[in-house]
């Protein structure tokens, strides 16, 4: 069974501070990674995708990737209370299905 | 447009009843995904079908009919559903290789009473 982890939080991080979220997978052979934001009652919005060990970064926000250690992380820089939602974790085992994490929950304290 | 549409955005229906979910996107994608979320839970794939051909179905039971009539299109028929059933479902797209992004749509909010 493939899986996705992620610690389901909640995860409270004061406004300007950075919020660091982490996720473990099962895979070794994964090669794809994505972070998507959802808020209550939305449907997920892509944020950051990454393919290569190493970070990138877009705006405030870096995903980190280690594929030795099997784990992909967020970093949002500069919090704002807008970041307060849900952010999932997503991998590609391999084939065309994209596999979600339970999500951590993030709450920016203004 | 870049935009994954679906419709309708809300629908209630009781367990004898027949409905359609729809999902349209016009960014010339090749894979479409149905997904359902329930509350607080990670979204669960249902089915995909890429380049219009049914890929994967992840043993849905059949109460839940997909249909693909083109690239830009699918629907979920939906027959006999139970109250479990109630959830969010959503649409995505991808637009070519098996391990690219997948945009998603706004959903649809069942409830089955």
């Amino acid at each position: 069974q493939k899986e996705v982890e992620q610690n389901s939080g909640p995860l409270s991080v004061p406004e300007g501070a950075i919020a660091s979220l982490n996720c473990t997978y099962s895979d070794r052979g994964s090669q794809s990674f994505f972070w998507y934001r959802q808020y209550s009652g939305k449907s997920p919005e892509l944020i950051m995708f990454i393919y290569s060990n190493g970070d990138k970064e877009d705006g405030r926000f870096t995903a980190q990737l280690n594929k030795a250690s099997q784990y992909v992380s967020l970093l949002i820089r500069d919090s704002q209370p807008s970041d307060s939602a849900t952010y999932l974790c997503a991998v590609n085992f391999g084939n065309e299905k994209l596999t979600f994490g339970t999500g951590t929950r993030l709450t920016i304290i203004p | 447009d870049t935009e994954v549409t679906q419709t309708p955005k809300h629908l209630v229906m009781g367990m004898t009843n027949k409905k359609s979910l729809k999902c349209e996107q016009h960014m010339g994608h090749r894979a479409m995904y149905w997904y359902k979320q329930k509350a607080k839970k990670p979204p669960e794939l249902m089915f995909v079908y890429s380049y219009e051909k049914l890929s994967i179905n992840e043993s849905v039971p059949s109460r839940f009919s997909p249909e693909c009539p083109n690239s830009s299109l699918l629907n979920l028929h939906l027959h006999a559903l139970q109250p479990e059933d109630s959830a969010l479902y959503l649409c995505a797209s991808r637009p070519g290789q098996w391990n690219e992004k997948l945009f998603f749509g706004s959903g649809t909010q069942l409830s089955v009473l």
